[in-house]
């Protein structure tokens, strides 16, 4: 199964509002990471958030992270229509690979 | 354009044949990545190069796939007698450093179809 599993699968949400999708992992990790990815495009990198780290924040991004209950929440504030997107987490572990999780579908409406 | 590239953008091809992608990853950066993404999932790691070794393939990865990195620089990922199932988009991604630990960089990816 995977490591990370993002909630919820699908978002719908109007433009202003805040957008909250979680992640849950399984294993120890050394940091976990938020990718947006638009329809038919590559992966962006949004936020890396370390295992010794409990919040972090780039403009309207806040990531969180709890490693005792092995989760992490990526919240939007003030979303636009461009933000519509899927998101997905990456975990880090102590290994070498990301694993990705099946990400979060937000469509965000004008 | 500093960032990955890869080529072909897309390719349809008839099952049976053999396809093969190219993905030129940022200059400077030593570790490079295969993924394959599904419809609606998110990437599968496929295998990476450290330079250019080869340093772990997923179970993903069966015999018909095969990839290189012969000069460090950019790679190959070659599949031989493409199934239906081999359907996907194939990204690639490179990262600088001796861990998998940092930010990765993704190329647009390709889009194979097997008819």
């Amino acid at each position: 199964s995977q490591q990370g599993e993002e909630d919820p699968q699908a978002l719908s949400i109007q433009e202003g509002e805040n957008a909250t999708m979680n992640c849950s992992y399984k294993t120890s990790i050394n940091n976990l990471q938020w990718y947006r990815q638009n329809s038919g495009r590559g992966l962006v990198h949004l936020i890396l958030i370390r295992s010794n780290e409990r919040e972090k924040h780039s403009g309207r991004l806040r990531v969180t992270l709890d490693t005792s209950k092995k989760s992490s929440s990526l919240l939007i504030t003030a979303s636009r229509a461009a933000d519509t997107a899927s998101y997905f987490c990456a975990t880090v572990n102590y290994g070498q690979n990301f694993v990705f999780g099946p990400g979060t579908r937000l469509s965000v409406l004008p | 354009d500093t960032g990955v590239s890869q080529d072909p953008r897309h390719k349809i091809t008839k099952r049976g044949q053999n396809v093969t992608f190219r993905c030129d990853p940022i200059s400077e950066h030593n570790r490079l990545y295969w993924y394959r993404q599904t419809l609606g999932q998110g990437p599968e790691f496929l295998t990476y190069f450290q330079n250019e070794a080869q340093l772990e393939k997923s179970r993903l990865l069966s015999d018909r796939f095969s990839a290189e990195r012969p000069k460090g620089s950019f790679s190959t990922l070659e599949i031989q007698r493409t199934e239906q199932g081999d359907s996907a988009m194939y990204l690639c991604a490179s990262s600088l450093g001796d861990r998998a630990y940092n930010e990765q960089f993704f190329g647009p990816g390709t889009r194979l179809t097997v008819l």
